[in-house]
């Protein structure tokens, strides 16, 4: 699986739109683009995933470039609640993958009132 | 939606004694669940694939015999931490595939259990 590269990371207003960018200039054309967010102490959350189109969901959008070397994750209304860690990874989708994540460092996220 | 839980959530034991950890996926059948070991302050790390019915597949550099992995059941998959030490102290988390769901679809964790050996 591609890797990714993430910022360390960010801080964010709260009711701010937070724009969390990721690369995976490696990415191979079967392998999705997943987004995850792990809260101190717990386990990590699914957000979102995609593989070239751009996905909306109740949490969050996740915006692929053309060329699908980097995607960037928006969380339109950042609250203190979504303070957390945020990871980007890479995966092969297809009924054969395995299933694996790899978790990369991701990003912290500081959602500031 | 889908939910996976873990027991015990913390857990303290004396070096050199076993300590049981239980994965359940509540509302649905998982055919492969996944166990993660996280440090402070760093990432989750991949220690192994657990599949219903067979052995576990351990990540390169995981012990085997240290850490037994038992998936006896659609919606039970249990890690052992045999003998244990201080250095295996560690938040262990566990996920879950839906065996319903599409293989593009999302995994499912627990909340993790927070294992210290004195």
């Amino acid at each position: 699986d591609a890797k990714t590269t993430q910022p360390p990371s960010m801080d964010c207003a709260e009711g701010r739109a937070a724009n969390l960018p990721c690369n995976h200039s490696t990415i191979s054309g079967n392998e999705y683009v997943y987004w995850y967010r792990q809260i101190h102490s717990q386990g990590p959350q699914y957000i979102i995933h995609g593989l070239k189109n751009n996905e909306t969901n109740e949490m969050a959008s996740l915006i692929i470039t053309e060329d699908r070397k980097s995607s960037t994750l928006i969380l339109p209304h950042a609250t203190l609640r979504d303070t957390a860690v945020y990871y980007c990874i890479v995966r092969a989708g297809g009924s054969g993958n395995t299933g694996k994540l790899i978790f990369g460092q991701g990003t912290t996220l500081q959602v500031k009132p | 939606g889908a939910v996976v839980s873990q027991h015990p959530s913390w857990v303290i034991c004396k070096s050199g004694t076993s300590v049981k950890i239980e994965c359940r996926s509540l509302d649905f059948q998982a055919t492969t669940m996944f166990w993660y070991r996280q440090f402070p302050k760093q990432s989750l790390m991949l220690m192994a694939t657990s599949n219903e019915g067979s052995k576990a597949t351990y990540e390169q550099g995981v012990e085997k015999d240290k850490f037994l992995i038992n998936h006896a059941s659609l919606t039970l998959s249990t890690l052992t931490v045999t003998s244990a030490h201080p250095e295996d102290s560690s938040f262990y988390i566990c996920s879950a595939r839906d065996r319903a769901a599409s293989s593009y679809n999302e995994q499912f964790f627990g909340p993790g259990t927070r294992l210290t050996v004195l």
